[in-house]
């Protein structure tokens, strides 16, 4: 079982540069969002979607955009990197997002942005 | 302004001895609780929750429990076990609320000595 799929694990980026975290889930769930986690921070949500088609803003959306195509893919993209987006970035999908759900993370993708 | 506090960075406790996580939050509007439990490289899975119209919810070694006069919540794990050294994050979610609304503490790391 696939679940929440997450590439790359580690990157190492130079500030300004442009890159895209990929997220993929094959358990057909609606709601996909995205996350960081940054050293005694907990986990804040940057974006999320309630199915393909549609996006909105978390707590910390601000460098950072979202689309969702397809209801498997979510990918964030960081359109110019700076230092104060180093951190570990979770994807999460539940089935409607709605209602008393549990999330389900993929493994995390390590950034680092000197 | 946080609204969920795990004010324990850390807990170490002994093989076989009872580990207890709190949690205590000061939104009065959250009325669902979550665990989530962390590996290292790898994403938090869901533990266990309670409802705010229980005061406590049991699922084998792990028990949480809710005291709402207090807005305070633990969980319980009976007897600890290596296997259980994580980081364990505490969410809460508002009345009506969907899992965009989640609201996670700092996180506990747990570390279970054999």
């Amino acid at each position: 079982n696939a679940g929440v799929t997450q590439t790359p694990k580690f990157q190492v980026l130079k500030t300004g540069q442009s890159m895209t975290l990929q997220c993929a889930q094959d358990m057909n769930h609606e709601y996909m969002s995205w996350y960081r986690q940054d050293p005694g921070m907990g986990l804040r949500l940057i974006h999320y979607s309630v199915g393909a088609g549609i996006t909105d803003q978390g707590e910390v959306p601000n460098g950072y955009n979202v689309s969702r195509s397809t209801t498997e893919d979510f990918p964030l993209r960081l359109l110019s990197a700076a230092p104060s987006q180093t951190s570990v970035y979770f994807c999460a999908s539940s089935y409607s997002g709605r209602g008393r759900e549990k999330l389900f993370f993929g493994s995390g993708t390590q950034l680092s942005v000197l | 302004d946080q609204q969920v506090k795990q004010n324990s960075p850390s807990l170490s406790v002994q093989e076989g001895r009872i580990s207890i996580l709190n949690c205590d939050y000061t939104n009065s509007m959250f009325d669902y609780f979550l665990w989530y439990k962390k590996y290292p490289a790898e994403g938090p899975t869901f533990l266990i929750s309670i409802s705010s119209i229980k005061d406590k919810n049991e699922d084998g070694r792990f028990t949480v429990f809710l005291n709402k006069s207090a807005k305070h919540l633990s969980l319980h794990i009976v007897p600890s076990q290596p296997g259980d050294s994580a980081v364990y994050f505490c969410a809460a979610s508002p009345s009506g609320g969907s899992n965009y609304k989640l609201t996670f503490g700092k996180g506990t790391l747990l570390t279970v000595n054999p």
